[in-house]
């Protein structure tokens, strides 16, 4: 089974509309991001955890929201879409010695 | 302003030739590099992580390398194979911080 995984891997949406990204992990880990990727771009951070009650804004927070509902879950809200927010978005959680990240799958987000 | 750049942006090699790939940081202060590849449509994978005392680090055909007061690093893949092609992505964060700076990445083909 995979460490992280993401839900849903694709959607499509039309512009105004909320959608919620989904990740669960089993690292066991503290710390949750969540980034977006964009062609030509390194990947961004939008968001991070470093344990339940503790969510920091990333680089580019603005448009959306996070929940960190336990451990091992950290979900993403866009609330109301817009065509600019079409990226692959990526869920990470870290831990151990050097703090190594492990990505989810990623999730392909199309705002139409 | 920290920044992680990688060179070339992307490259083409045959089949079981050798390729080095690199990445130029100013980042600081610096804590740890790391590399990572990622498939198409996949999240990406850790290959090395090097800390400021470690020159060079290899996992299996790959191979990395730190100079620390140079501010560089390479990735260096020996006898390619088909399921090399991906993009390698060079991660550095800073001592202290949540923060990891990705380049853009090196988007490889290999080609049969």
């Amino acid at each position: 089974d995979a460490d992280v995984t993401q839900t849903p891997r694709n959607r499509i949406t039309k512009t105004g509309k909320r959608i919620m990204l989904e990740c669960s992990q089993t690292k066991g880990h503290d710390r949750m991001y969540w980034y977006r990727q964009d062609p030509g771009l390194g990947l961004r951070l939008i968001y991070y955890s470093f344990d339940v009650k503790d969510i920091n804004k990333g680089e580019i927070s603005d448009g959306y929201s996070v929940s960190r509902q336990a451990q091992a879950k950290f979900s993403l809200s866009l609330e109301s879409a817009i065509p600019n927010q079409t990226a692959l978005y990526f869920c990470a959680a870290s831990g151990g010695r050097y703090n190594e990240q492990f990505f989810g799958p990623g999730t392909r987000l199309t705002v139409l | 302003k920290n920044q992680v750049e990688q060179s070339p942006q992307s490259l083409i090699i045959l089949e079981g030739k050798n390729c080095t790939l690199q990445c130029n940081y100013t980042v600081s202060p610096f804590s740890n590099l790391r590399w990572y590849k990622q498939d198409t449509g996949r999240g990406p994978v850790s290959l090395t992580i090097m800390t400021f005392s470690e020159n060079t680090k290899s996992n299996g055909r790959y191979t990395a390398t730190l100079d620390a007061d140079t501010k560089q690093s390479s990735l260096h893949i020996t006898a390619s194979q088909l399921s090399d092609s991906a993009s390698y992505i060079c991660v550095v964060s800073g001592t202290g911080t949540y923060k990891y700076i990705f380049g853009t990445g090196t988007r490889l083909k290999v080609l049969a």
